[in-house]
C-alpha cells in the first residue's frame, strides 16, 4: 500500500541546534516533494518545493533533500530557534497524477 | 492582503443537521481544495477544483458535496452531517497544479457532530 511517514515523535532539540525532520514514503513515485509548516490552530504555511532531478534546495535557514533511491526527503533547520517551533508536514504529488498526499507531520520543540 | 478566508472558523451541528463551509480567495488562484485533518493524520483531500464551474472527487469525499460558481469561491456541502464528519476543514488555493505549486491555506473550520 502506499504511505507516507513522518516521525510521530515529537523532536525536542536545543536552541542554535540543527534539527532534521524526516519523510519516507512507500510505493510512490513522486514528482515533487513539499514541506510545510503547521502552527497550532492555524493552516499550513508552504516553506519549500524540491523536485526529483534536485538532490538539494536551499532557503535561508532551511534545507531540504530528497533521495528517489532511498525513498526519503530530509527537512533541516540550522540554527534552530524557539520560534521555529511547531508541526513540519511533508507532502508529495505522485509522477503523472493531479491529487498531494500529506504526511501526519513532525512536532519539533525548539527550547531556549 | 486577505489570501484565503474560511466561514464560519467553528460550528457544532446535529447529527443529521446540513451546512455549508465557505472559502474565498483573492489571489485569482485557479485551483481549489478542501482538505479534512484529523488527530495522527495528514491532510486528506476531499475534493478540489481546478477552475470555476469544476470539481472532481479527491480521497475522501463521500458526504460531501462542492461547488464552483465563481472563481473566488470554493462551497463545502454536508447535507446530513455524522460524528465522522467532525474535523478541522481546511480549503486553500494554489496558482497551478498544487504538487508542484506553492498552495495557501485558509485559518481552518472546525466542526463537531454530536
Amino acid at each position: 500500500s502506499q504511505k507516507i511517514e513522518q516521525n510521530s515523535e515529537a523532536l525536542n532539540i536545543q536552541e542554535g541546534k540543527t534539527a532534521t525532520l524526516t519523510c519516507n514514503y512507500t510505493n510512490y513515485s513522486p514528482a515533487y516533494l513539499q514541506w510545510y509548516r503547521q502552527d497550532p490552530g492555524r493552516g499550513p504555511v508552504f516553506l519549500l518545493l524540491i523536485r526529483e532531478n534536485e538532490k538539494e534546495k536551499r532557503k535561508e535557514r532551511l534545507k531540504v533533500t530528497f533521495d528517489t533511491t532511498l525513498k526519503q526527503s530530509l527537512f533541516h533547520i540550522t540554527a534552530s530557534q524557539p520560534t521555529d517551533s511547531a508541526t513540519y508536514l511533508c507532502a508529495l504529488e505522485q509522477t503523472g497524477g493531479f491529487k498531494t498526499i500529506f504526511g501526519a507531520g513532525t512536532r519539533l520543540f525548539v527550547k531556549a | 492582503n486577505a489570501g484565503v478566508t474560511q466561514t464560519p472558523k467553528f460550528r457544532v451541528l446535529k447529527t443529521g443537521q446540513s451546512m455549508t463551509l465557505l472559502c474565498a480567495q483573492d489571489m485569482n488562484h485557479e485551483y481549489m481544495y478542501w482538505y479534512r485533518q484529523d488527530p495522527g493524520m495528514g491532510l486528506r483531500l476531499i475534493h478540489y477544483s481546478v477552475g470555476e464551474g469544476t470539481t472532481a472527487k479527491g480521497e475522501v469525499p463521500d458526504g460531501y458535496n462542492v461547488s464552483r460558481l465563481k472563481k473566488q469561491n470554493f462551497l463545502l456541502g454536508l447535507e446530513s452531517a455524522a460524528p465522522s464528519q467532525t474535523s478541522v476543514y481546511f480549503c486553500a488555493s494554489s496558482y497551478g497544479r498544487q504538487g508542484l505549486s506553492e498552495a495557501f491555506f485558509g485559518q481552518g473550520t472546525r466542526l463537531t457532530v454530536v
